[in-house]
């Protein structure tokens, strides 16, 4: 199975500025027959099922603020959330599809400082 | 408006088990990958198990932890997805999401479904 992993565990950052959470798969997701890589990125509210943000490691979903920016191939992600808003006090997950049977990283827990 | 209802979830003893339905609809079911996440109470997600469209034995995946135990099924005349839980540990206990996978990404989740094992 792929393990997922990200870092921080949790951050706080000041309204109004930049969280950048990281994720690393442990084999790489990227299937070169078609330049894609198998990655989502997830964002979490207590009591909420998880709202996709990201997949495709870096194609916005509908409805998703521009704030909100996935990047990186291969093994190594990253999910930037750009002038951070009070309703983005999350927890987010990154999750690989790259296999038959999918697999969360542990989550980031996002907060205001 | 796609929609996942979940159902069947409740309070079992170690040992029991439950079945869990999910009613889909507002989306052509038959077309879609279908899934069973799980969160336990203040932990992560974890994926539970996956089906293909078509449903056969050879068509389904499930984590390691529930291999044996779990048989993730579905009923595309019925728009529905299931979720049979055999030999339940209090580990399990969770609340349980049906989700659907679109392009790549799992695009739609249902609200959850409660499941309690006591010891």
């Amino acid at each position: 199975d792929i393990v997922m992993t990200q870092s921080p565990d949790s951050l706080a950052v000041s309204l109004g500025e930049r969280a950048t959470i990281n994720c690393k798969s442990s084999r790489s997701i990227f299937y070169s027959s078609n330049n894609k890589n198998y990655l989502a990125w997830f964002k979490q509210k207590p009591g909420q099922p998880p709202q996709v943000l990201i997949y495709w490691a870096s194609i916005r979903e509908s409805g998703v603020p521009d704030r909100f920016n996935g990047s990186g191939s291969g093994t190594d992600f990253t999910l930037t959330i750009d002038n951070l808003q009070a309703e983005d006090v999350a927890i987010y997950y990154c999750q690989q599809y790259y296999e038959s049977l999918f697999t969360f990283g542990p989550g980031t827990k996002v907060e205001i400082k | 408006e796609v929609q996942l209802v979940e159902s069947g979830g409740g309070l079992v003893q170690a040992g029991g088990s439950l079945r869990l339905s999910c009613a889909a609809s507002g989306f052509p079911f038959s077309n879609y990958w279908m899934s069973w996440v799980r969160q336990a109470p203040g932990k992560g997600l974890e994926w539970v198990a996956n089906i293909r469209q078509n449903g056969g034995e050879s068509e389904r995946y499930y984590v390691d932890s529930v291999k044996g135990r779990f048989t993730i099924s579905r009923d595309n005349g019925k728009n529905s997805l299931f979720l049979q839980m055999n030999s339940l540990r209090v580990e399990d206990t969770a609340t349980y999401y049906c989700a659907r996978k679109g392009d790549g990404r799992v695009d739609h989740w249902g609200q959850g479904v409660v499941v309690t094992v006591s010891s």
